[in-house]
């Protein structure tokens, strides 16, 4: 089946504006993950979905950043007023669940995101 | 706060040598996994070890899990160009249930063999 697919694949921005980053799991699996990679860096987790629900977001950098899911199935990452700083790449992933042996995790290929 | 080390952070070889790369921790973790993930794409899942002292083989890799859930190794036997890319450890906190919240990530082994 198909994988984790995710959009736009590239993105380049200006300081300030908002952006929208989306991302399509792994048909059944409940559980979706948001990280992101910066240059040199491991993956900094983000925030995990269980079905539509997000139990933690502390690992959301600023207040400026937001994510959604709806249906248990596609999610989105919003950044406002977007800074130089958040250039990275912004990774999903998901599972068939959270517990056990099914929190493996299947990424999709990333949004590069660069502001300017 | 749990912590993996990766070690070497990079590591250029050449085609035919053998390598091992090592993740640790002062953590027990209840599993981890290895990805591999090339540039321009996303992590993908080698392996998973459960068991303290579980060996895993795929193909010409070789993976092991500390008898105290605290390091791993990754071993590649005559190493192929097609090896080259960052090489990723991830461990599932032991007292999480495997969640999200508990899966800590390694900064990666940059390996690069060359022809």
């Amino acid at each position: 089946g198909a994988g984790v697919s995710q959009s736009p694949s590239n993105k380049v921005t200006e300081k300030g504006k908002d952006v929208e980053l989306r991302c399509d799991p792994i048909s059944g699996h409940t559980a979706l993950y948001w990280y992101r990679q910066s240059l040199g860096q491991g993956l900094e987790f983000l925030i995990y979905f269980q079905g539509n629900s997000a139990p933690d977001k502390s690992g959301l950098p600023s207040d400026r950043f937001s994510a959604e899911r709806t249906g248990g199935s596609v999610s989105t990452l919003t950044i406002q007023r977007t800074q130089q700083e958040d250039s990275a790449v912004y990774l999903c992933a998901s599972s068939f669940d959270v517990w056990g042996a099914n929190y493996e995790q299947y990424f999709g290929p990333g949004t590069r995101l660069t502001v300017t | 706060t749990q912590l993996l080390e990766q070690s070497p952070q990079f590591l250029s070889i050449q085609e035919g040598e053998n390598l091992t790369v090592y993740c640790n921790s002062s953590s027990v973790f209840s599993s981890l996994q290895w990805y591999r993930q090339e540039p321009g794409e996303g992590p993908v899942l080698l392996v998973t070890v459960v068991t303290g002292g579980e060996v895993k083989k795929l193909k010409r890799l070789t993976f092991q899990f500390g008898d105290a859930r605290k390091d791993s190794s990754l071993h590649i036997t005559a190493a192929q160009p097609g090896d080259t890319g960052l090489y990723l450890c991830a461990g599932a906190g032991i007292y999480s249930g495997g969640g999200a919240d508990g899966l800590t990530f390694g900064k990666g082994t940059h390996l690069i063999i060359q022809p």
